[in-house]
């Protein structure tokens, strides 16, 4: 099985940068996903990594690290809209994805 | 635009009611779907993998009599909760894309709240 974690929340001001950490151990690992959930919503897709570094999608960057069983997930410049919960995934070698219990961005002006 | 459609929305009933929920692959054609469950303030917990024209694969301590799932055609897969009791509130998402390895990721419905009376 899988065994995913993240911090619960974290809080920051507008136009500040936050790293959302995550640390896995996995039976079987296929990439690392991590999605974007407002309150009442289903998730949203922001970013993959399978291999070790960095990828950058605009104002926001993953990385991977896998010998270390380690991601983070970097937003930057952020906005009040950025608020919401981060769910960091690993999928296995099913294809399956197990998620971690998010953590809570909270953007203060 | 949405890549995979869910409904309804919403639903609430009485207890003992049977409620049937479909997820659509738009545009794809998807021979696995994925069925979640998410109580308040928790991540996402994976029920069962619905495969098209096969038996879905339920997850340990998910009663498959309970939750009655078919994936008939490339695009449509139901969950159905059936005889529902309160206890099975919840926020129930579907998705689909992203078993065939690469960076492909799963794509989410919009899910389905359950409220049972």
């Amino acid at each position: 099985g899988q065994n995913i974690d993240q911090p619960t929340e974290m809080t920051a001001t507008e136009g500040a940068i936050v790293q959302i950490n995550c640390t896995y151990q996995t039976s079987g690992f296929n990439g690392l996903f991590w999605y974007q959930q407002h309150a009442g919503e289903a998730p949203t897709f922001l970013s993959y990594n399978v291999l070790d570094g960095l990828e950058e999608k605009g104002r926001f960057s993953s990385f991977l690290s896998r010998s270390k069983g380690y991601s983070y997930l970097l937003l930057k410049e952020l906005q009040m809209k950025d608020s919401a919960s981060y769910l960091c995934a690993v999928r296995d070698s099913d294809y399956k994805l197990s998620f971690g219990a998010g953590t809570t961005v909270t953007v203060r002006a | 635009g949405a890549v995979v459609s869910q409904h309804p929305s919403w639903v609430i009933c009485k207890s003992g009611t049977s409620v049937k929920i479909e997820c659509r692959s738009l545009d794809f054609q998807a021979t696995t779907m994925f069925w979640y469950r998410q109580f308040p303030k928790q991540s996402l917990m994976l029920m069962a993998t619905s495969n098209e024209g096969s038996k879905a694969t339920y997850e340990q301590g998910v009663e498959k009599d309970k939750f009655l799932i078919n994936h008939a055609s490339l695009t449509l897969s139901t969950l159905t909760v059936t005889s529902a009791h309160p206890e099975d509130s919840s926020f129930y998402i579907c998705s689909a894309g992203g078993s065939r390895g690469g960076n492909q990721p799963q794509h989410f419905g919009d899910g389905t709240r359950l409220s049972i009376l």
